[in-house]
Order: structure tokens, then C-alpha cells, then sequence
């Protein structure tokens, strides 16, 4: 059964730090990987999508890599700011659209 | 286009009485999910559709939960009677379809935030 996982739960940094959230699931028969932002009190926005085959992807100061091998994912945050702050979410898909979520790593951009 | 919509964003309501939460995704969507957010469990799948057809109801949780999808734009997520253990924040999502990986990216409403007294 897959399970994944999200550590930190919490994250406290200052602002413009660069930093890593990390996520790791334990069966690496994965079709793809997403990381979703939640913002308090709203719905998930997907940020960025990480198919099986492939090892990183990018947008703007977001840059998320997989390797499938061994399990993991990180979500790479260049030069954090306050808007960065929410709740980091990953998630797994075996391909039959259901999708297996971490519990989160809340972020927290100091001023 | 609005997004997905859901209705209302906050219930409150007494154990026993049914509970209806409605949600109107994108339009052209044609893959639309119902999640439970709690702090004990996370995110948890209740159910999907695909083109208005129920594909996968194994994550509703008792007989108690139903879901219908009456037409392109319109979604229920029904609890008859409520309890006190169903208070959670549901989500509704419509996706594309996203070919043989199931590749989608989701777009999540809002939203309900259920409280059972």
C-alpha cells in the first residue's frame, strides 16, 4: 500500500532564504507526482506535475525534481517570500486517478 | 471562467439532520472528485465521476454518504443523517481527463466546511 509522507510538518524561515520541502512514498511504481499550495480556509492549487518519466520540473522560483528510485520528491523554493507561506501538499498517482497526499509541510516566510 | 464553485462554505447543522453540499465545476470538465479534509486523516477520495457517471465510490466512508451528478454542471455530495464525526472541510475538483497515466491537474473549489453538533 502506498504511503507518503512530508517532513517537516512545519517550516518557520526568514525571508529570501532558499529552501527544500521534501516528500517520500514507499512504492516507486508511481505514475506521476503533484505538489499543491493550500492557502488557509481555500482550495488546493496544483503547482507544479512531475510524470514518471521525467526528473524535475519548473516554474518560476518553484523547481520540483522525483527520483523514483528511491522515493522521494523535493519542492525547491528560491528566495522565499511572505506570500510563499501556506500548507505544501505532495501527492502520488498510480494512474487510476487516485491520487495518495502526504499530510503537508506547513511553510512560514518570516518578514 | 469562475472555477469550481461550491455551495454553501459553511455548514453547521445537528446530528441527525441531512447535510447537501453542491459543487459546479469547470465548464468542459469532465472528471470531477469529492474530498474529505480532516486533521486525523488528511486528504481522503470519496468518490469521482466521468461524464457524469460515478467510476469509483470505494473512499464513501458509510451508506450514509451519496453522491449524484445529475448533468455536466451540477455535482451533490449527500449525508443523511449527519454525525458529528462526518465534521470536515469537503472538497469538490474537476479535472481534463488525463490519458492512460491519469496525469490531471486538479482545480479545487473552495471549499464546505461541515460542523455536525
Amino acid at each position: 500500500k502506498q504511503e507518503v509522507t512530508q517532513i517537516p510538518a512545519a517550516l518557520s524561515v526568514p525571508e529570501g532564504e532558499n529552501l527544500v520541502l521534501n516528500c517520500s512514498f514507499t512504492d516507486s511504481a508511481i505514475y506521476n507526482l503533484q505538489w499543491f499550495r493550500q492557502d488557509p480556509g481555500k482550495g488546493l492549487t496544483s503547482l507544479l506535475l512531475i510524470q514518471s518519466s521525467q526528473r524535475e520540473q519548473t516554474s518560476g522560483r518553484l523547481n520540483a525534481s522525483l527520483d523514483k528510485s528511491s522515493g522521494r520528491s523535493t519542492l525547491y523554493i528560491a528566495a522565499s517570500q511572505p506570500g510563499d507561506s501556506a500548507t505544501y501538499l505532495c501527492a502520488v498517482s498510480g494512474g487510476n486517478y487516485q491520487l495518495i497526499w502526504g499530510a503537508g509541510t506547513k511553510l512560514i516566510i518570516k518578514p | 471562467d469562475a472555477g469550481v464553485i461550491q455551495s454553501p462554505r459553511h455548514e453547521v447543522t445537528e446530528m441527525g439532520q441531512e447535510v447537501t453540499l453542491r459543487c459546479k465545476p469547470i465548464s468542459g470538465h469532465d472528471y470531477l472528485f469529492w474530498y474529505r479534509q480532516t486533521m486525523m486523516r488528511g486528504l481522503e477520495l470519496l468518490i469521482y465521476f466521468n461524464n457524469n457517471v460515478p467510476i469509483d465510490d470505494s473512499g464513501m466512508p458509510e451508506d450514509r454518504f451519496s453522491a449524484k451528478m445529475p448533468n455536466a454542471s451540477f455535482s451533490t455530495l449527500k449525508i443523511q443523517p449527519s454525525e458529528p464525526r462526518d465534521s470536515a472541510v469537503y472538497f469538490c475538483a474537476s479535472s481534463l481527463p488525463g490519458g492512460v497515466s491519469g496525469a490531471n491537474v486538479l482545480t479545487f473549489g473552495a471549499g464546505s466546511r461541515l460542523t455536525v453538533l
